[in-house]
């Protein structure tokens, strides 16, 4: 495609309840990442997926978040038991040649 | 681990002024370096990449940035800003594995009419 697409734009969900975010790259990119924004922050490192290596999961805040890619392409982020302090934008990035190019986002915003 | 520091949290300027962003980093290895910008309502692009070669980096809209090794830093300037330049800018290292991406917490800069 054009661009990194990440769907949906918005998610509203109540406490407890499990998401799915998800990330369609750059086609052709092996590297893809996670990163998670919050308002008055930087954007904090979630995990790392280079190619068919072991993904670097070290970003990951708890056993509540995980992510898969699958075929190389395609990426999940899963949310399980949300909580309120999850709420934040969720940015999908491919990358080539160290050029990260950006998704617009998923607004999460928990009840 | 490596770590960015941006000084300004947010940077007013009157329009057609210079203006200089701060950013400095912690490594122990060497590091590339970037500078991200966000305009108001849409995703981060790439304004300007340090890799390797001279220090001083060009990039689009008229920015430009040195890399001082002995100062650790990697400050984006700009000559003469326009309303267009106001966005968030977000500078950023990583090392040669790129496996992580470490950002700084950004500035947001705001052009004065």
């Amino acid at each position: 495609g054009a661009g990194v697409s990440q769907s949906p734009s918005n998610k509203v969900t109540e406490k407890g309840k499990d998401v799915e975010l998800r990330c369609d790259p750059i086609s052709g990119h092996t590297a893809l990442y996670w990163y998670r924004q919050s308002l008055g922050q930087g954007l904090e490192f979630l995990i790392y997926f280079q190619g068919n290596s072991a993904p670097d999961k070290s970003g990951l805040p708890s056993d509540r978040f995980s992510a898969e890619r699958t075929g190389g392409s395609v990426s999940t982020l899963t949310i399980q038991r949300t909580q309120q302090e999850d709420s934040a934008v969720y940015l999908c990035a491919s990358s080539q040649s160290f050029n990260l190019f950006f998704g617009s986002g998923t607004q999460l915003s928990v009840l | 681990a490596q770590s960015v520091t941006q000084l300004d949290s947010q940077v007013p300027v009157f329009e057609e002024a210079p203006v200089e962003l701060r950013c400095n980093y912690s490594s122990s290895v060497s590091v590339y370096l970037f500078w991200y910008v966000q305009y108001p309502n849409q995703g981060l692009q790439l304004l300007l990449k340090y890799l390797s070669g001279s220090t001083l980096v060009k990039g689009i809209n008229g920015f430009e940035a040195e890399f001082n090794k002995s100062q650790t830093s990697f400050h984006l300037r700009k000559p003469s800003v326009h309303i267009s330049d106001t966005a968030e800018y977000f500078c950023a290292v990583t090392t040669w594995t790129g496996n992580q991406f470490y950002f700084g917490t950004g500035t947001s800069l705001t052009v004065i009419p």
